[in-house]
C-alpha cells in the first residue's frame, strides 16, 4: 500500500518568516515528487517538482528530497498571507502511474 | 496557452443515476488522469488514459469507467451513484513522451453532489 504522510496542521507562521512543510512516503520505488497548493474551493496547483536528491529552488520556494530517508519537504521563504492554503505532497512511480497524495497540510500565514 | 478545462462545474444527481464528466487536456498534452477528492482529503487516483486506452487504475469499482477520444479529451462515467460518490472530481493532464516530465496539471474540477 503506497502511503504519503503529512501533518494536517494547521501550521501557523508569521508573515515574513519561513514556512516548513514536511512529507514522508512509503513506496521506495517512487521516482518523482511534487508539491501542490490548493486554495479552499479550488483545484490543486503545481508549484514544485523534484526528481533527484538535494534541493531545488524556484523563487521563494525550495523543495528538498532525501530518498534514503523517504522524505520530501517544502520551504517557503518570506511567507505572505496569500500563501495561506493547503499544501499537498504527491509522489509517483512513473509516467504510467497515478499520483499518490497525502491529506495535505493547512498553512496559515498570520499578518 | 489553454489550460485543462472541465465541464460541468457543478452537478446534482440522485442515488442510482448515472453521470458523465468531461475534460479537455492542456494544449500539447496527450495523457489524462482522473481523481476523486473528498472533503478534507487528498485526491485519490481513479484511472489514467493514454492513446485512448486505460493504462492504470486505482482502487475504484468498475462503476467508474472512462473514455479518451482521438483529440485527447476524456470522459469519466459513474453508474449507479451512491451518496459516497459526492466529491470534487479532478482531471489532470500530462505529456507522457517526455521522460521525467510526469508533472500533472489539474483542471478546475467538477463538484458532484449525490442526494
Amino acid at each position: 500500500q503506497k502511503e504519503v504522510e503529512q501533518n494536517s496542521g494547521p501550521l501557523s507562521v508569521p508573515e515574513g518568516a519561513i514556512a516548513s512543510l514536511n512529507c514522508t512516503y512509503s513506496d521506495r520505488v517512487s521516482q518523482s515528487f511534487f508539491w501542490y497548493r490548493q486554495y479552499s474551493g479550488k483545484s490543486p496547483e503545481l508549484i514544485m517538482s523534484i526528481y533527484s536528491n538535494g534541493d531545488k529552488e524556484d523563487g521563494r520556494f525550495t523543495a528538498q528530497l532525501n530518498k534514503a530517508s523517504q522524505y520530501v519537504s517544502l520551504l517557503i521563504r518570506d511567507s505572505q498571507p496569500s500563501d495561506s492554503a493547503t499544501y499537498l505532497c504527491a509522489v509517483i512511480r512513473g509516467g504510467a502511474d497515478g499520483l499518490t497524495f497525502g491529506k495535505g497540510t493547512h498553512l496559515i500565514i498570520q499578518p | 496557452d489553454a489550460g485543462v478545462t472541465q465541464s460541468p462545474t457543478h452537478l446534482i444527481k440522485t442515488r442510482g443515476q448515472q453521470v458523465t464528466l468531461r475534460c479537455s487536456p492542456k494544449s500539447g498534452h496527450d495523457t489524462v488522469s482522473w481523481y476523486q477528492q473528498a472533503l478534507g482529503q487528498g485526491p485519490q487516483f481513479i484511472f489514467q488514459y493514454y492513446e485512448e486506452e486505460e493504462r492504470q487504475r486505482g482502487n475504484f469499482p468498475d462503476r467508474f469507467s472512462g473514455h479518451q477520444f482521438p483529440n485527447y479529451s476524456s470522459e469519466l462515467n459513474v453508474n449507479a451513484l451512491l451518496l459516497g460518490d459526492s466529491a470534487l472530481y479532478l482531471c489532470a493532464s500530462s505529456f507522457k513522451a517526455v521522460r521525467d516530465f510526469y508533472e500533472q496539471y489539474f483542471g478546475p474540477g467538477t463538484r458532484l453532489t449525490v442526494t
